[in-house]
C-alpha cells in the first residue's frame, strides 16, 4: 500500500532532551516536506527537501532539523525541545516538486513541557 | 507573498444538501491549486488539484473550480452525507516557487442527519 508513515504518533516529551520524529514513504517520491498545525494558524511548513541532500526552510524552521540521506526517509529533529513546540506535526511527499498533490502521513503529536 | 483565506470557518448542514465551500488567494499567478479533506485527528487527503489551465475538476460528488482573474476557488460537494463531515482545505503555491504551498486555515463542515 502507497503510504507515509510517522513515528511515534504520539510523544510526550520535557524541555532540552532531543528528540527524533522519523517519516519514511514508499513511493519513490523526490518531494518531502514537514509541517506543523496549530490552533488557529493552520498548516505551517518547517523543511522541505527537493530530493536526497536537498533541503531548505520553509517557514518555522527555527529549532528544528533535518536531514534527506535516503529517498524515502526524511526526519525531523528537535535538538532542544522548547513547550512552544509543541504541536502537531505531519510530513507529507510528492512525486516531483511541492506543487505537486500531496500526500500525508497520519500525524505525530508532540507535547513538550 | 501568498495568502489564502477560507470563508466560513465552520459550517453545519443538512445532510442531502448541496453547498459550497469557498477559497481566496490573493497572487493570482498560480499554476494550480489543491483541496484537502482531514478527519479529526488525522492526515490531510488529497481531494483534487485543479492546474491554472482548468477551470473545474470534478471527483464523483466533489466539483472544484478556480478563477484565477478573481482570486477564488470553490469546493462544491452534492447531496451532502455525515460522512462528509471534516474539515476542508484548500492550497496554493507560494508566489515564485513550485516548492512550497500556503494553506488556509480550512472550513469545518457537519452534515447533520
Amino acid at each position: 500500500e502507497a503510504q507515509v508513515t510517522q513515528n511515534p504518533r504520539y510523544l510526550i516529551t520535557v524541555t532540552g532532551k532531543k528528540l527524533t520524529v522519523t517519516c519514511s514513504q514508499n513511493m519513490n517520491h523526490e518531494y518531502m516536506s514537514w509541517y506543523r498545525q496549530d490552533p488557529g494558524l493552520g498548516l505551517r511548513q518547517i523543511y522541505y527537501s527537493m530530493n536526497v541532500e536537498v533541503t531548505d526552510k520553509g517557514d518555522v524552521p527555527e529549532g528544528y532539523k533535518v536531514s534527506r540521506k535516503e529517498k524515502r526517509n526524511f526526519p525531523l529533529i528537535l535538538e532542544s525541545p522548547s513547550p512552544n513546540q509543541t504541536s502537531l506535526y505531519f510530513c507529507a511527499s510528492s512525486p516531483l516538486q511541492g506543487t505537486d498533490t500531496q500526500y500525508f502521513g497520519p500525524g505525530t503529536r508532540l507535547t513538550v513541557l | 507573498k501568498q495568502e489564502v483565506t477560507q470563508i466560513p470557518a465552520a459550517l453545519s448542514v443538512p445532510e442531502g444538501e448541496n453547498l459550497v465551500l469557498n477559497c481566496s488567494f490573493t497572487d493570482s499567478a498560480i499554476y494550480n491549486l489543491q483541496w484537502f479533506r482531514q478527519d479529526p485527528g488525522k492526515g490531510l487527503t488529497s481531494l483534487l488539484l485543479i492546474q491554472s489551465s482548468q477551470r473545474e475538476q470534478t471527483s464523483g460528488r466533489l466539483n472544484a473550480s478556480l478563477d484565477k482573474s478573481s482570486g477564488r476557488s470553490t469546493l462544491y460537494i452534492a447531496a451532502s452525507q455525515p460522512g462528509d463531515s471534516a474539515t476542508y482545505l484548500c492550497a496554493a503555491p507560494v508566489t515564485g516557487t513550485a516548492s512550497k504551498l500556503t494553506f488556509g486555515t480550512g472550513t469545518r463542515l457537519q452534515v447533520t442527519l
